[in-house]
């Protein structure tokens, strides 16, 4: 199957400093990818739609000049989290969808980012 | 009423046994997946299901889309099972179930 990577797979920043999550689809071109956070013991939820070449489009309650979404590339996505303050430690998840893959709304998961904001 | 509901919330068994995890949900949808939480996070898709059924080694899935109903079955469970499994339905917009908590006992 289809394979998802994400980078760091865990991260410890401190307050006020800027973090970049990278997502990249390994084995093919991705148009679309998808950002989730899930906090302990919850699940996932949506944060944004990271579109190819296009601004990424933001879950209502996410703010976008936080959570920076940069889609350069078929097979890039980054999110950046900025000035991060400890509420933002959380569990950083990203998935991309395969539109060549003959089914349109399958997505492939990365193994996730732990961020800890001390 | 959360969109997507999944029976149990734990589960613990005893190495060997069958195991059968539910999925409900209320919306119109075009796909449902079932994906695997291990400890420390990471996940793994298992399955995605629009109709029918689908088998990958000890693991089966099927979904009743007039009932809107899943369930995930694992044959033979194994201690290296033990996870948390999640549905999550939709297309583009997946809604996420709270998980599952299995545990696998030697």
């Amino acid at each position: 199957g289809a394979v998802v990577s994400q980078h760091p797979s865990w991260v410890i920043c401190k307050s006020g400093t800027s973090v970049k999550i990278e997502c990249r689809s390994l084995d093919f071109q991705a148009t679309t990818m998808f950002w989730y956070r899930q906090f302990p013991k919850q699940s996932l939820m949506l944060m944004a739609t990271s579109n190819e070449g296009s601004k990424a489009t933001y879950e209502q309650g996410v703010e976008k000049d936080k959570f920076l979404i940069n889609h350069a590339s078929l097979t890039l996505s980054t999110l950046t989290v900025t000035s991060a303050h400890p509420e933002d430690s959380s569990f950083y998840i990203c998935s991309a969808r395969d539109p060549g893959g003959g089914v349109s709304y399958e997505q492939y998961f990365g193994p996730g980012t732990r961020l800890t904001v001390t | 009423k959360n969109e997507v509901e999944q029976s149990p919330q734990n589960l613990t068994a005893q190495e060997g046994e069958f195991i059968t995890i539910n999925c409900s949900y209320s919306v119109g949808i075009s796909a449902l997946h079932w994906l695997q939480q291990h400890p420390g996070g990471g996940i793994v898709s298992l399955f995605m299901l629009s109709s029918g059924k689908k088998k990958h080694g000890r693991l089966i899935a099927t979904i009743n889309i007039q009932e809107k109903h899943s369930s995930l079955h694992i044959t033979a469970s194994h201690p290296r099972d033990s996870a948390v499994y999640i549905c999550a339905v939709g297309t583009d917009k997946l809604i996420f179930g709270t998980g599952t908590r299995l545990q696998v006992f030697p």
